[in-house]
């Protein structure tokens, strides 16, 4: 199985700054990487798919870059609405493993 | 309006069995893989189970295989998680998923899911 850690589990960030997760595979992935936001008590939210695709209504703010093993999830100015916790998912191979978990939290 | 709704989920026995619905709407349910994503109580998300457009291929997590079974029904637009010797590890929320893609096979990238239906095993 292809095992997908995040980093860090948790951030303390302000209105305003660059935020950056990083995600990691156990093995080569190419781009077949996703990108979700969940708030407390609601469903997940694609952002970005195949490591880099926007997904359609998705503030430009956010970014995806990476491929092969490591991948990285960008919000440039963060926004109150942005804090949630994200999560990576591969979805290469079964079963299409989710990484643990960022929580961003406001400081 | 793409629109999920789960069901089906309770309190259950540990060695018991549930079984899950979820109702499509708003989209050509029979082009789209579809799979199950269960959260426990404050951790993470993990992928439970896929099935292709027309059912005929499944996939499972290691967690659940041979436990649990997925189908769907295309001609009432419905999707279902048969769960059989329900552990205590198996309480969560339960999401369905709409694969972003149709026309194809199981790409498992996730644009629209339901709002969750939560099984607790418990005696």
């Amino acid at each position: 199985d292809i095992q997908m850690t995040q980093s860090p589990s948790s951030l303390s960030a302000s209105v305003g700054d660059r935020v950056t997760i990083t995600c990691r595979a156990s093995q080569r992935i190419s781009s077949y990487l996703n990108w979700y936001q969940q708030k407390p008590g609601k469903a997940p939210k694609l952002l970005i798919y195949a490591a880099s695709n926007l997904q359609s209504g998705v503030p430009s703010s956010f970014s995806g870059s990476g491929s092969g093993t490591d991948f990285t999830l960008t919000i440039s100015s963060l926004q109150p609405e942005d804090f949630a916790t994200y999560y990576c998912q591969q979805s290469y191979s079964t079963p299409f493993t989710f990484g643990g978990g960022t929580k961003v939290e406001i400081k | 309006e793409v629109q999920l709704l789960e069901s089906g989920g309770g309190l259950v026995q540990p060695g018991g069995s549930l079984r899950l619905s979820c109702a499509a709407s708003g989209f050509a349910f029979s082009s789209y893989a579809m799979s199950w994503v269960r959260q426990a109580p404050g951790k993470g998300l993990e992928w439970v189970s896929a099935v292709s457009s027309g059912g005929g291929s499944t996939y499972y997590a290691d967690s659940v295989k041979g436990r649990f079974t997925i189908s769907r029904d295309n001609s009432k637009n419905t999707l279902y998680l048969q769960m059989n010797s329900l552990r205590a590890e198996d309480t969560a929320v339960y999401y369905c998923a709409k694969d972003q893609a149709g026309h194809g096979g199981v790409i498992v990238i996730f644009d629209y899911w339901g709002q969750g239906t939560m099984v607790t095993v418990s005696s």
